[in-house]
């Protein structure tokens, strides 16, 4: 059963520290997206690439926010330095795009909770 | 950019019962789709509705597509326990760079 998986599911960590979350996506898609999900604010798009390559990261505040591929089956976002107001759910969906548009459905992971204190 | 909104933001119904849930989007789709959301989870894709299609049918689920009002409406019936989550509608833009644009979620508790 093929399903995105992200690591880790939650992360606790203190104002100032790197944090790096990691997401596989299923095997032969070629869209990943970042989510970023809270209350006030729902799901935001932070970033998104096809075939590797970063198409829109402008939902991403770029000062501390990084999103990578570096290779199909890994995707990173990074936060550094990370602050309290970046607690969320952080979701990695993944796609296949096919030149017919009307199947672009998206495959969520489990998501990582992060807890900037 | 273009979003969904869903209304009623919360339901809460008896099982058994039906559940319709409504969401109005700003531009011009290719498709709609439903995803549902059970706490502390990722969004799960229910159906996708295009942009030419008027309604579709999903086991329980029924969905429908007004064009020309920019809205879709999420009818599940029957509804049970397992029902209870948070439904969001997402719009496909009709030009194409597979982005989708989703509402705020619609959560829905059904009682046993």
């Amino acid at each position: 059963d093929a399903r995105v998986t992200q690591t880790p599911r939650h992360k606790v960590t203190e104002m100032g520290q790197e944090v790096t979350m990691r997401c596989q996506p299923i095997l032969g898609h070629n869209t990943v997206f970042w989510y970023r999900q809270t209350m006030m604010q729902g799901l935001e798009l932070l970033a998104y690439f096809r075939n590797r390559a970063p198409l829109d990261d402008s939902g991403m505040p770029k000062d501390r926010f990084s999103a990578e591929m570096p290779d199909a089956t890994l995707a990173t976002l990074k936060i550094q330095p990370s602050e309290p107001r970046d607690s969320a759910v952080y979701f990695c969906a993944s796609g296949l795009v096919r030149a017919d548009l009307a199947k672009n459905i998206q495959y969520f992971g489990a998501g990582t909770r992060l807890s900037v204190l | 950019s273009q979003q969904g909104e869903e209304d009623p933001q919360a339901l809460s119904i008896q099982e058994g019962e039906n559940a319709t849930m409504n969401c109005s989007y700003k531009t011009s789709i290719n498709n709609l789709q439903w995803y549902r959301q059970n706490s502390g989870r990722g969004l799960v894709h229910l159906i996708l509705i295009r942009s030419n299609e008027r309604e579709k049918h999903s086991g329980r689920l029924r969905v429908t597509l007004d064009t020309s009002k920019k809205s879709s409406s999420l009818l599940i019936t029957a509804s049970r326990a397992a029902d209870t989550a948070s439904y969001f509608c997402a719009t496909a833009p009709i030009w194409g760079n597979n982005r989708l644009a989703f509402g705020k979620g619609n959560q829905v508790v059904v009682i046993p």
